[in-house]
């Protein structure tokens, strides 16, 4: 298994649909999470953190399922503005400088109007 | 404003010239990365630094060299050892250099080096 792996997308949403992605990692160790947003051209923005089983802001939820390894972004209620790729990240392995960060390949979503 | 600048935004490079590219943070964060992103490859670890006057080759360091020699600036050369060197830059930093559960990397705007 990759150490964080994708669903490359892209997914095509309507305005207002509740979309959510997955993101499977391989470092059973990893205590922390991470989820970015990409826009076309820029650089990755922190959207949101999960230390737990998961964390909420507004629209956004991230849960976490340690069992089969795999963090979720749910986005609810989508505006055209939520349209980007979506960057997942998780620590490195023991022993691989563990404060390193592996970054999936990211999801791209488009809402569409 | 605290964050990370790089410079330039946009950098042209003949064949066989070697390049800087400038980052600097004032977060007072202790580590600093390099990533290189190409389309469809994701994020890739050049090199990263724990501290001052350190640093450590990541995944892809070959035809690439840095120095960390203030804790807020490391930057990162591109050689003209580096064959395909025309990619999207990005520079990175993180507060906490051991491992715990807070290792959130903060990203600068990024340099996009184009080999002519």
């Amino acid at each position: 298994r990759k150490e964080v792996e994708q669903d490359p997308g892209p997914f095509n949403v309507p305005e207002g649909a509740t979309v959510a992605f997955n993101c499977t990692y391989s470092n059973s160790a990893s205590q922390s999470f991470f989820w970015y947003r990409q826009d076309c051209r820029k650089e990755p923005k922190l959207l949101m953190s999960v230390y737990s089983s998961g964390n909420e802001d507004g629209r956004f939820t991230a849960q976490l399922n340690r069992a089969s390894q795999y963090i979720s972004l749910l986005i609810r209620d989508s505006k055209l503005s939520d349209s980007a790729t979506y960057l997942c990240a998780s620590p490195r392995p023991p022993g691989a400088g563990s404060y390193q960060l592996t970054f999936g390949k990211g999801t791209k979503l488009s809402v569409i109007p | 404003d605290g964050g990370i600048t790089q410079s330039p935004k946009y950098l042209f490079r003949k064949e066989g010239q070697n390049v800087t590219l400038s980052c600097e943070q004032n977060l007072n964060h202790d580590a600093m990365y390099w990533y290189r992103q190409d389309p469809g490859q994701g994020l890739r670890l050049i090199y990263y630094s724990q501290i001052v006057n350190d640093f450590q080759k990541g995944d892809i360091a070959e035809g690439y060299s840095v120095s960390r020699e203030k804790k807020e600036s490391f930057p990162l050369t591109v050689t003209s050892a580096q064959k395909n060197p025309t990619a999207f830059y990005l520079c990175a930093s993180s507060i906490k250099v051991s491992t715990g559960p807070y290792n959130e990397q903060f990203f600068g705007p990024g340099t996009r080096l184009t080999v002519l």
